[in-house]
């Protein structure tokens, strides 16, 4: 069966450090891979996209890598802080004609200061 | 203004009760979901319309049912509201860039049904 997988247990960094944070599916064959972000009570609000043809892409301190052989997205924020704390989701189009996005159960992350 | 809106934020009834959720978006969108949340399960599909005349149910959609009143407007009902249909409910819509779907979310509606 198809599965997403993201670490269910938060992840505790200090302040300034890099933070990497983990999606892997199985039997998904994604054209492309999308991260969220969530703020407790809140909906999630997207952040990146990125395509199965792409290794990397960034945007200001986020980067996100892309190994469809290994079937896993790294998720980085670089020099981390409080405010970057928040639950982030993963989420791969399901390949058929209905335009869906399947959605991990999300990691949370912690910067303390 | 909030271009993804839902009706109520919070909602407490009893089992058995019909309930709806309403979302309103303003972004023109032709693509609306709602998804529920549950601790652990992340976000779990519903139900989503393609547009007014398009209804799709998603891979939870026992005890549910919606209705697309307008391009901007999506209900998702509970005919007999029971106990494990508390969850956070969210209702969302897509942009669809080229082949891909970014999705915007309204702030959520919690339920609590006792």
């Amino acid at each position: 069966s198809q599965k997403i997988e993201q670490n269910s247990e938060a992840l505790n960094i200090q302040e300034g450090k890099t933070a990497t944070l983990t999606c892997n599916y199985t039997n998904y064959s994604p054209a492309y891979l999308q991260w969220y972000r969530q703020d407790p009570g809140r909906g999630p609000v997207f952040l990146l996209l990125i395509r199965e043809n792409e290794k990397e892409k960034r945007k200001e301190r986020l980067k996100v890598t892309f190994d469809t052989t290994l079937k896993q997205s790294l998720f980085h924020i670089t020099a981390s802080q409080p405010a970057d704390s928040a639950t982030y989701l993963c989420a791969l189009d399901e390949r058929d004609s209905s335009y869906k996005l399947i959605f991990g159960s999300g990691t949370r992350l912690l910067v303390r200061p | 203004d909030a271009d993804v809106t839902q009706t109520p934020r919070n909602r407490i009834t009893k089992t058995g009760k019909r309930i709806m959720l309403e979302c309103s978006q303003t972004k023109g969108h032709d693509r609306m979901y709602w998804y529920r949340q549950d601790p652990g399960l992340g976000l779990r599909l519903i139900y989503y319309s393609f547009d007014v005349k398009d209804i799709n149910k998603g891979e939870i959609s026992d005890g549910y049912s919606v209705s697309r009143q307008a391009q901007a407007k999506f209900s998702l009902s509970l005919e007999s509201a029971i106990p494990n249909q508390t969850a956070l409910y969210f209702c969302a819509t897509t942009s669809q860039q080229g082949d891909t779907d970014t999705q915007y979310f309204g702030p959520g509606t919690r339920l609590t049904v006792l």
